[in-house]
């Protein structure tokens, strides 16, 4: 069962242009949002993340939207650059002890066009 | 650079092998997670260790296992490998973050190819 879904799957935005990906999820236990950037051939880097008392979280040109009603999030990629090309992924976590294992969605590849 | 470190970078094998991964975690982060990633599964997490105990299981194989040692390195062991298992393995390790949640810093990943 896919817990967090994550759209569009393919992004392809001009140079200085918004990316906007969405995510939502169904476990109304999850308690951490964050997101993940991955290049080709790296691990997954975190780039920013939020909890659900939050309903927006801004780290220079990249911003979380939170929304605990619909459990919906998305990220948005201010004056998005050609070095922004890569996969996101967003993910959610849920307290339990000290287990804190990541679901993620299934990932948007961004494309920036000079 | 995460901190994190994985070893091997690439694993070429043949089925019905079994191969050990290598990680070792940021400095003073005691968890350590496994995920794989694959095309069609995309990331998905494995298993986790805190402080040497396993502490989560996610959808991994009776064929796998994993162990955290006492200087918190951890290993995951592939068994009886088949071609599906082919993919990219990330390990992470984590500390708690300013956002109140656990932040996960992963490794470069190794990258296992069943022939």
């Amino acid at each position: 069962q896919q817990q967090v879904k994550q759209s569009p799957q393919s992004l392809i935005v001009q140079k200085g242009g918004i990316s906007i990906i969405n995510c939502a999820y169904e476990n109304t236990a999850f308690d951490y949002f964050p997101w993940y950037q991955q290049f080709p051939g790296k691990g997954p880097a975190l780039l920013i993340a939020i909890r659900p008392d939050v309903s927006e979280k801004k780290e220079g040109r990249f911003t979380i939207s939170f929304n605990k009603s619909a459990k919906q999030f998305s990220l948005h990629i201010m004056d998005s650059q050609p070095g922004d090309s890569a996969t996101y992924f967003c993910a959610a976590s849920r307290a339990s002890g000290s287990a804190r294992q990541l679901t993620f969605g299934s990932g948007t590849q961004l494309t920036v066009l000079p | 650079d995460s901190g994190v470190t994985q070893t091997p970078k690439h694993l070429i094998t043949a089925t019905g092998q079994r191969v050990t991964l290598r990680c070792s975690p940021r400095s003073g982060d005691l968890s350590v997670y496994w995920y794989q990633q694959s095309l069609d599964q995309g990331l998905q997490f494995l298993i986790q260790y805190y402080n040497g105990e396993e502490r989560a299981k996610g959808n991994i194989l009776e064929r796998f296992s994993a162990q955290q040692f006492p200087d918190l390195h951890s290993e995951l062991n592939l068994s009886s490998l088949e071609l599906g298992d082919s993919a990219l393995y990330f390990c992470a390790s984590s500390v708690r973050g300013t956002s109140g949640g656990t932040e996960q810093f992963f490794g470069p990943g190794t990258r296992l190819t069943v022939l």
